[in-house]
Parts: structure tokens; C-alpha cells; sequence
């Protein structure tokens, strides 16, 4: 599969425990995209990355979010005491310049 | 407030009939503007891409317009199926690599 993978497709943890999220890229996609999407609603952007550089983080994500993208290839997105707020399903795009961006199954979390 | 705008938010219709969706936007500048299908907990799925200078783009039975003047653009489902059932997300991007997403129409077929 040469898709964007994401993994897990589902996680549930406790309140205030600590998660992370890795994301798979198509391979020769240098952008890469986070979005984070509740029932009933279209995704929200978090953040985006060009190659490995963070080129914005939106004012959704407090600072208990953060994301990584080493040597640009894969990207990591990690919460930190989740709150049951954070509750969503979390999904990761790439796309290879302007061009179409093509996205994951999703991970799935819940806190409880 | 929202720069894409979808209606209905959800409607019901009959295996084999046709049913239209609305987008509406705001987002200036424009680069090009994206149908995505959506099932229950999996990612969205690209129908259609279009450009400013595009009218009409079609995909098999999905076809969509947009008129850049007015800001308007729909997605037509003709002779609808079952697996037709699923979300349905007009997402505009601008000169950037902002995406900005409408909220959905949930389209649900029944036999």
C-alpha cells in the first residue's frame, strides 16, 4: 500500500495519560498536513509541515500538542495529559506541493 | 466563522435517484476547490479537483461545478447506490497550503 498510513487506527487511554501518533507519508510528498476531526464536522487544521520544517501550528493546539517531522519523512503527533476534550479522530494528509493531498484512515482516540 | 459553507447538513434519499450538494465559500485568494467522500471513521477519499478556470469535473456518477464568480459549487450523485452513503466535503484551498474545510453533507441511501 502506498498510501498515507497512520498508526494506531484506534487508541484509548485514561485522562492524563500521554499519547502519540505517527504518521506515513506518500514518499516523495514533502508537505504533510494534521487535522483533527469531531463527529458532525468537517476536519480542523492543527498543524503542517514542509519537508521537516513546521511551518504553522494553529491556535487550536495548546501546548500539551506537539508534532514532529524528522528528516522529513514520517511526522509525529503527540498530546500530552489528554483531557477528554481531545477526544477525536486525528487525521494526517500529504501532498506533494500544491498538488492534491491525499489522507489517512485516521487514529481514533478516545479518553476516558 | 466558517469560509466553507455546506447545505443540507444531511439528507435521505431513495437507491437510484439523483440529489445535488451545495458548497458556498468565502476564501480569497482562490486556487482550487476539492470534493472529498468520507466513510464513517475512515479518511476523506478525493472525488473531484477543480480549478478557476474549471466549470464542470466529473468522476463516474459524482459530478461537480463551480462558478469562481459567485462562489459556488455543487456536487451532483446521479442514480445513487447504497455505497453512495458516506459524508461528503467541499474543501477550498487559497494561494497557500491552507486547506479550509465545509463541514460536511451526510448522505445517507436507502434501498
Amino acid at each position: 500500500d502506498t498510501g498515507v498510513s497512520q498508526d494506531p487506527r484506534h487508541k484509548i487511554t485514561k485522562r492524563g495519560q500521554n499519547v502519540t501518533f505517527r504518521c506515513d507519508p506518500i514518499s516523495e510528498h514533502n508537505r504533510l498536513y494534521w487535522y483533527r476531526q469531531t463527529l458532525g464536522q468537517g476536519p480542523e487544521f492543527l498543524t503542517y509541515f514542509q519537508n521537516e520544517a513546521q511551518l504553522e501550528k494553529s491556535r487550536l493546539l495548546s501546548d500539551r500538542f506537539s508534532a514532529e517531522r524528522p528528516k522529513g519523512s514520517f511526522s509525529t503527533l503527540e498530546i500530552q495529559r489528554t483531557e477528554q476534550g481531545d477526544s477525536a479522530m486525528y487525521l494526517c494528509a500529504s501532498s506533494l506541493a500544491r498538488n492534491e493531498a491525499f489522507f489517512g484512515q485516521g487514529t481514533r482516540l478516545t479518553v476516558v | 466563522k466558517n469560509q466553507v459553507e455546506q447545505s443540507p447538513q444531511s439528507l435521505i434519499i431513495l437507491e437510484g435517484k439523483n440529489c445535488t450538494l451545495q458548497c458556498n465559500y468565502t476564501v480569497s485568494p482562490f486556487s482550487n476547490l476539492r470534493w472529498y467522500k468520507q466513510d464513517t471513521g475512515r479518511g476523506p477519499v478525493s472525488l473531484t479537483i477543480m480549478t478557476f478556470s474549471e466549470n464542470t469535473k466529473s468522476n463516474g456518477r459524482y459530478t461537480a461545478t463551480l462558478d469562481a464568480d459567485t462562489k459556488q459549487s455543487s456536487l451532483h450523485i446521479t442514480a445513487s447506490q447504497l455505497s453512495d452513503s458516506a459524508s461528503y466535503i467541499c474543501v477550498v484551498s487559497g494561494n497557500d497550503y491552507k486547506l479550509s474545510f465545509g463541514a460536511g453533507t451526510t448522505v445517507t441511501v436507502r434501498a
